[in-house]
This record gives structure tokens, C-alpha cells and sequence, in this order.
């Protein structure tokens, strides 16, 4: 099974701080994706990756850098956090389109992120 | 823009009845339309799918039936179990495109004994 590891778990931050959120998978998985969770809105793509060095913009990429220096790691990073961006951040990875397992995502455990 | 549409937000069966989750979409090159669950404190895992290629999957208690022309999709939850008590999302994508899926809003679903 696909193993998707998110760091930190939860994390507090200052309005107009710098805030890093990172991933970590295992199975050479080419996708990479950032969703964020708020109530009434389900999972909202903020950014998503489909090879190394190189990242996309989904649907409500404001406020929001990413970063995939490598297969494995894909970060979110918010250069000025505002406290709207207080949400649950879930990573995700899916093998590349098409193949057998077209597009299942597997998730990582969250992070809540407070912006304070 | 709302890419894939689902309702109802919150839905409340007895046990025992058929839960009934609906969805739709707009985009015509969505290919892939695969539910998830989310229970209290966990991350999303991927439930049941289907391709557009039938209109019917089934996997169990869970089934998929899908439209193609009206671009709509509901999972059937047979005989519900309190323990299917949870969050549903339905999403969709495209599988010859670099893109990524669609998730819906979520429909909290809650089985009483």
C-alpha cells in the first residue's frame, strides 16, 4: 500500500508568517497533488505535481507556492499566511494516468494547520 | 468553479435502509469517477469506481450507477451499518491529460441503530 507521510501533523502559525508544509512518498508514484479540507467544501486542489521540478496550479492556487524537488517530496509552502488558510492540508499520490490503477489517490494523514 | 457537484451535504439513514449520495459533473473529457470515504479523524481512501465504458459497478453493498448524458453518478450504500457512518466524496477525472481529480463537497452520511 501506498505510503504518503505529511509534516508536521499540525501546526500553529502568526498572520504574515512563512509557513512549510511537507510530503513524503515511498512508492515512485509520479503524481503528487495538495488538496485543502474546509466544511461545506470538500477537497479543494490547490496544487499538484506530475514529475519532479515541475508543478501545476489547481483550482484555488492564491497564497500558495509548491515545490517537488524530487519524485518524493512535494511541499506547500504560504509565504504570508492569512487566517483564511486555516483548513486540514492532505497530500496525495497516485500512479501515472491511464495504468491499471488509473488515478487512485492515496492520502496522507493531514495537517491542521491554525493561523493565528 | 465547482467542477463536480454532489449532494445532499448531510444525510441520515436507519440501519438497514439503501443511502442514496448523488453527483454530478460538467466537464465531458472526465473519464474516471471513483468514491471516497473519510471516517472521523482519518484521510480519504478510495471506495468503489467506474469508467464511463458501463453504467453500473458493484462491490458489495456499494454500487455505482452512472449517466453519461445527463453527466450524473450516485453511489448506493445497501443494507447501511452504523459503521458506514462517514464522509462520501465523489470525484472525477480525465486519464489521457496531465491533470488531477475533482472532488465534490462531501456528503456526511450518519446510520442510526
Amino acid at each position: 500500500e501506498a505510503a504518503v507521510t505529511q509534516s508536521p501533523r499540525s501546526k500553529v502559525a502568526v498572520t504574515g508568517g512563512k509557513v512549510t508544509l511537507s510530503c513524503h512518498q515511498t512508492n515512485n508514484h509520479d503524481y503528487m497533488y495538495w488538496y485543502r479540507q474546509d466544511t461545506g467544501h470538500g477537497l479543494r486542489l490547490i496544487h499538484y505535481s506530475y514529475v519532479a521540478d515541475s508543478t501545476e496550479k489547481g483550482d484555488i492556487p492564491d497564497g500558495y507556492k509548491a515545490s517537488r524537488p524530487s519524485q518524493e517530496n512535494f511541499s506547500l509552502i504560504l509565504e504570508l499566511a492569512s487566517l483564511s488558510q486555516t483548513a486540514v492540508y492532505f497530500c496525495a499520490s497516485s500512479d501515472r494516468l491511464g495504468g491499471r490503477y488509473q488515478n487512485t489517490l492515496y492520502f496522507g494523514a493531514g495537517t491542521r494547520l491554525s493561523v493565528l | 468553479q465547482q467542477q463536480v457537484r454532489q449532494s445532499p451535504q448531510s444525510l441520515t439513514v436507519w440501519e438497514g435502509e439503501t443511502a442514496i449520495l448523488n453527483c454530478s459533473y460538467e466537464d465531458s473529457t472526465f473519464d474516471y469517477f471513483p468514491w471516497y470515504h473519510q471516517f472521523p479523524g482519518e484521510s480519504p481512501a478510495l471506495l468503489i469506481a467506474i469508467r464511463p465504458v458501463s453504467n453500473k459497478k458493484e462491490d458489495g453493498r456499494f454500487t455505482i450507477f452512472f449517466n453519461k448524458r445527463e453527466k450524473k453518478f450516485s453511489l448506493h450504500i445497501a443494507d447501511s451499518q452504523p459503521g458506514d457512518s462517514a464522509t462520501y466524496f465523489c470525484a472525477a477525472s480525465e486519464g489521457n491529460n496531465n491533470n488531477a481529480p475533482r472532488f465534490g463537497a462531501g456528503t456526511k452520511l450518519s446510520v442510526k441503530p
